[in-house]
């Protein structure tokens, strides 16, 4: 069975930092565009950053750019995402999710659970 | 950045009816128009793909229509299962966006 599983969020205070993590099974995110969407509580859908499956190509959303990293380490079969300086807006819940296709500009056919990060004092 | 909007926000409607759910972008996406379903403390699952295209075991009563700026989907024949919200998204442009969501829910 195919799944993704992300971990890593919880309570943050303004101008911290949290590191995301993504691990896949039952797919090999080599060869796998990925991206992070998230979705403050009460709120619609947010993509946030996308990777190719090398790594080699990353996009960020303006709200984010400059702020947060997307990476990959394949030989772990796990994505990340790196967030700092962050803001009481970037409370949500982050999902994980895979590009249907190998391009970067496509639907998510697979998602992860979501993890929670709460930005707040 | 492509917007796009969706209506109604709400729609009340019984099982067994028609649904029908519009999502209206601000610039011409081709057919590159996905369809998602989210229930309360779910991920979103992809129903339809590049406007028409059903997703891996999503059921025939869905269905996707549509280019240019105006897209629909339709549920012929509302399960139990099919209240909930339903989002689009463009894949056209950078920044890949979605629409604000339409909730189904049981009249």
């Amino acid at each position: 069975e195919v799944q993704l599983l992300e971990s890593g969020g919880g309570l943050v205070q303004p101008g911290g930092s949290q590191r995301l993590s993504c691990a896949a099974s039952g797919l090999t995110l080599s060869s796998c565009a990925m991206s992070w969407v998230r979705q403050a509580p009460g709120r619609g859908l947010e993509w946030v950053s996308a990777i190719t499956g090398g790594g080699g190509n990353t996009y960020y959303a303006d709200s984010v750019k400059g702020r947060f990293a997307i990476s990959r380490d394949n030989s772990r079969n796990t994505l990340y995402l790196q967030m700092n300086s962050l803001r009481g807006e970037d409370t949500a819940v982050y999902y994980c999710a895979k590009h249907l296709r190998t391009g970067l500009v496509d639907a998510f056919d697979i998602w992860g659970q979501g993890t929670m990060v709460t930005v707040s004092s | 950045e492509v917007v796009l909007t969706q209506s109604p926000a709400t729609l009340s409607l019984s099982p067994g009816e028609r649904a029908t759910l519009s999502c209206r972008a601000s610039q011409s996406l081709s057919s590159y128009l996905a369809w998602y379903q989210q229930k309360p403390g779910q991920a979103p699952r992809l129903l339809i793909y590049d406007a028409s295209n059903r997703a891996t075991g999503i059921p025939a009563r869905f269905s996707g229509s549509g280019s240019g700026t105006d897209f629909t989907l339709t549920i012929s024949s509302l399960e139990p299962e099919d209240f909930a919200v339903y989002y689009c998204q463009q894949r056209s442009n950078w920044p890949l966006t979605f629409g604000g969501g339409t909730k189904v829910e049981i009249k």
